[in-house]
């Protein structure tokens, strides 16, 4: 029933190289989210977007960026890959209530090599 | 912001009921508390949020006491495909942006 959709699934490249994890959602919700989580570990908040045109840093500090240029589209772009970029990144959504909770994506598991 | 703390794992049997508690002793007023299942190469899915007192949906039951301090998430006769990890989430949107605080995970385990 997956509403809110990421690919690659799973993607392994070599230092240095550029990459986009894209986001997509059909929901019509105004608000997305971009959280990292490592195995076994909390999930951490990296960037999130109001709507659209609207890009807002997490509580981590990431050194990937984000655009919003459509509402149903959120990508994440990592200009120069490194190891230490080595992760899950889950892309979400929300409605616009503040209690509206979030819808997750399965995910982007990013391996750097 | 709250910081959550939650146990790292628990073990069930199939039929029985599981209360799994969060621990956010700083929870702001504007917080919710929502919990989320996970399971290996997925993302989260939500199960159940609350404000205070007590929310039951399909599947949970969520208590929350009156200082909100914590919060338990009760399962009512959990089967193993209910062996996942369990994560207490507090946060919302303040003045300065969003945040949300997840915990580190309750792995649960129901055996036969």
């Amino acid at each position: 029933e997956a509403d809110i959709y990421q690919t690659p699934r799973y993607l392994v490249i070599g230092t240095g190289k550029k990459i986009t994890l894209e986001c997509s959602q059909t929901m019509g919700h105004d608000k997305m989210y971009w959280y990292q989580q490592d195995p076994g570990m909390e999930l951490h908040l990296i960037h999130y977007s109001y709507g659209v045109n609207s890009t807002e840093k997490g509580d981590l500090s990431s050194e990937s960026t984000v655009s919003r240029i459509r509402t149903e589209h959120f990508p994440l772009t990592l200009e120069s890959a490194r190891p230490s970029h080595t992760s899950q990144y889950l892309c979400a959504s929300t409605s616009s209530g503040s209690d509206s909770p979030l819808h997750f994506g399965n995910g982007t598991r990013l391996t750097v090599t | 912001l709250a910081k959550t703390t939650q146990p790292i794992s628990m073990d069930s049997y199939e039929g029985q009921e599981v209360n799994i508690t969060c621990s956010h002793n700083n929870i702001a007023t504007n917080d919710y508390i929502t919990w989320y299942q996970q399971f290996p190469s997925q993302g989260p899915r939500f199960i159940i949020q609350g404000y205070k007192t007590k929310v039951t949906n399909e599947v949970a039951s969520l208590f929350i006491p009156a200082d909100r301090k914590s919060s338990t998430l009760s399962l009512p006769r959990v089967s193993l495909s209910d062996t996942a990890v369990y994560y207490c989430l507090v946060g919302g949107y303040y003045t300065g942006g969003f945040k949300t605080i997840f915990g580190a995970g309750t792995r649960l385990f129901v055996k036969a």
